[in-house]
């Protein structure tokens, strides 16, 4: 069974721009979270989403968004994009049932120069 | 709210030797899930091994087993037989409260030696 999978792995932006990150979970999965990592910060939790609905939210400005597709694709996005934003960003996914385990994907690292 | 914290930012150990990495963790949920998870230079996130609160027996897979005392609120690891592919920042992370939130600590780094 293929992993989860996110694109693109690298992207780099410039500050007021805008990005979009996708992310394909694991087959048969329909929970998709979605993880902030950086040297300051550490791990920290942005949204998740299961079903088509955003089931719970963490507490980031709303730049940042979300959404998922029938297929249990997800994509979010950040707008107006700033310098605080470069980051490692983490996609994980399971199943349906809170409390099943996350597997993550490779990441997508994101510059914003 | 759920918190976890690793006290141990840097370990190091000689390769086939026993360490312990420590975690502890504070929530008032009755029903909450504890991980371990190891991330190489790849950043990959991998998962170590899962602990179901409500399971007194302490997990293990392979050479990884933990120590839950849930009165104490701690979660450690112990690697035996450390292998250099062992390597990596390990995260100890809590999920619980009905959300599929994970809450991580700052990770600890750990070294093998051959």
């Amino acid at each position: 069974k293929a992993g989860v999978t996110q694109t693109p792995r690298y992207l780099i932006k410039t500050r007021g721009q805008q990005v979009t990150l996708s992310c394909s979970p694991i087959s048969g999965h329909r929970s998709v979270s979605w993880y902030q990592q950086t040297p300051g910060q550490g791990l920290q939790f942005l949204f998740e989403y299961f079903s088509e609905t955003q089931r719970n939210k963490g507490n980031f400005p709303g730049r940042f968004s979300g959404r998922q597709f029938s297929n249990s694709r997800s994509e979010m996005n950040v707008s107006t994009l700033e310098l605080g934003d470069s980051a490692l960003y983490l996609c994980a996914s399971s199943l349906q049932v809170v409390g099943e385990t996350q597997y993550f994907g490779p990441g997508t690292r994101l510059l914003v120069l | 709210a759920q918190t976890v914290t690793q006290s141990q930012p840097e370990m190091s150990v000689q390769e086939a030797e026993t360490v312990t990495l420590s975690c502890t963790y504070d929530t008032s949920e009755s029903d909450y899930y504890l991980f371990w998870y190891k991330q190489p230079p790849s950043r990959q996130m991998i998962l170590v091994i899962r602990q179901e609160a409500y399971k007194q027996q302490n997990a293990t897979e392979n050479r990884f087993s933990v120590n839950f005392q849930k009165a104490a609120k701690s979660f450690s690891l112990k690697i035996s037989d450390s292998q250099l592919g062992d390597a990596a920042m390990y995260f100890c992370a809590s999920l619980g409260g009905g959300a599929q939130k994970l809450v991580f600590g700052q990770g600890t780094r750990l070294t093998i030696n051959p």
